[in-house]
């Protein structure tokens, strides 16, 4: 099993959407939680993290269910600059710094 | 303030060849990681260093050596490069753990393109 696993997609949504990414990781220690983007041929760049209350950065929520060792990432109001690919990202408890990269899921918007 | 400067951009070599990529960044930030990204594989860990004079093998290590000996510089290197090492190489960097071990967010350079024939 993979330590952080995503549907990879693609996610193919019109402008204006509502669209939902979610992530599962196995290592139940984990302390903290991450979503990157990356566009086509780019680095990953921080999204934003995730806190275990929930939190929300404009069009984008994120929420932790440390039960259930889930993540999502909820866009709304999809624009077409939002397409690319999102990564989930966990950090197991460590004092490495190390971050596990989950593969990404790719979401298309479309005009 | 530049960041995470990564050179060379794009490189092609020959099998067996040897090569170094460098990181360099200016955040002050302790900890710093080299990756490789490879279609449908995801980022995977090389090598990573929590301090300026130590280094640690991650995920995938072999092939490939690094060295810390300033703060803001980490050093890849390849000493004879093979035809599975064509990737894109990635380096981050981040502040240390807080207390708990509460990981923080990487930033990373724009990555360096190496392909070995």
């Amino acid at each position: 099993r993979k330590e952080v696993e995503q549907d990879p997609g693609p996610f193919n949504v019109p402008e204006g959407a509502t669209v939902a990414f979610n992530c599962t990781y196995s290592n139940s220690a984990s302390q903290s939680f991450f979503w990157y983007r990356q566009d086509c041929r780019k680095e990953p760049k921080l999204l934003m993290s995730v806190y275990s209350s929930g939190n929300e950065d404009g069009r984008f929520t994120a929420q932790l269910n440390r039960a259930s060792q889930y993540i999502s990432l909820l866009i709304r109001d999809s624009k077409l600059s939002d397409s690319a690919t999102y990564l989930c990202v966990v950090g197991p408890s460590s004092n490495t710094g190390k971050l596990i990269f989950g593969q990404g899921t790719t979401l298309q918007v479309k005009p | 303030n530049a960041g995470v400067t990564q050179t060379p951009k794009f490189r092609v070599l020959k099998t067996g060849q040897s090569m170094t990529l460098l990181c360099a960044q200016d955040m002050n930030h302790e900890y710093m990681y080299w990756y490789r990204q490879d279609p449908g594989m995801g980022l995977r860990l090389i090598h990573y260093s929590v301090g300026e004079g130590t280094t640690a093998k991650g995920e995938v290590p072999d092939g490939y050596n690094v060295s810390r000996l300033k703060k803001q510089n980490f050093l890849l290197g390849l000493e004879s490069a093979a035809p599975s090492q064509t990737s894109v190489y990635f380096c981050a960097s981040s502040y240390p753990s807080l207390r708990g071990n509460s990981n923080q967010p990487q930033h990373f350079g724009d990555g360096t393109r190496l392909s070995i024939l």
